[in-house]
């Protein structure tokens, strides 16, 4: 069965700590996402993966960074984290290819930023 | 504007009978569209997908339709059961773009015993 993890379900910050969210999949996916998701905004795109090492832009990348060292774990990074980062944070792991595009995603984690 | 529509908040089905959730789009250039089952306070559980390419796809009790020229999609669920009562969304994939997905604001299923 496929699985999606997060490091946290919840998480209480304070302004300009170093927040790292780590996304942890078990399918052997090259693939991965980084969204945030609030209330009348959807799901907007942070960052995605498509490698290990390899990283690119979403849509709203500023004041966030990722690390993808290995294959199966996609890291979140808030480098000094804002009261505007208090959001939902789901991370998805996706199989593109054969005629098919499924994303995966985990539990989420839902930060708060003091 | 809205690119994902699914114009039904709420449907409330017998168990047993079908469900039919419903989900239009405007965007021409959408590739694969996918369905969703989310319950509160847990990330989306991947249902279903489809590319543009095909008009109808089956997994179990799930399948979904496309109709390209009326840009519509829909998912049954046959026969629905009461542990089908959850929130789903509708999503397309930006074609052309990072294939990041595009939501419709969900639908609210109910199956009563």
């Amino acid at each position: 069965d496929v699985k999606v993890t997060q490091s946290s379900r919840y998480l209480v910050k304070r302004t300009g700590e170093k927040v790292f969210l780590e996304c942890v999949q078990d399918m052997d996916h090259e693939n991965m996402f980084w969204y945030r998701q609030d209330p009348g905004l959807g799901l907007r795109l942070i960052y995605f993966s498509y490698d290990v090492k390899m990283k690119e832009k979403g849509d709203i990348p500023e004041g966030y960074s990722v690390s993808r060292e290995k294959k199966e774990r996609f890291s979140l990074i808030l480098e000094s984290a804002s009261t505007n980062q208090t959001s939902m944070y789901l991370c998805a792991s996706v199989y593109m290819g054969q005629g098919r595009h499924e994303q995966y995603f985990g539990p989420g984690t839902r930060l708060t930023v003091t | 504007d809205q690119q994902v529509k699914q114009n039904s908040p709420s449907l409330s089905v017998q168990e047993g009978r079908i469900s039919i959730l419903n989900c239009d789009y405007t965007n021409s250039m959408f590739d694969y569209f996918l369905w969703y089952k989310k319950y509160p306070a847990e990330g989306p559980t991947f249902l279903i997908s489809i590319s543009s390419i095909k008009d109808k796809n089956e997994d179990g009790r799930f399948t979904v339709f496309l109709n390209k020229s009326a840009k519509h999609l829909s998912l049954h669920i046959v026969p629905s059961q009461p542990g089908d009562s959850a929130v789903y969304f509708c999503a397309a994939v930006n074609g052309g773009s990072q294939g990041n997905l595009i939501f419709g604001k969900g639908t609210k299923l109910s199956v009563k015993p």
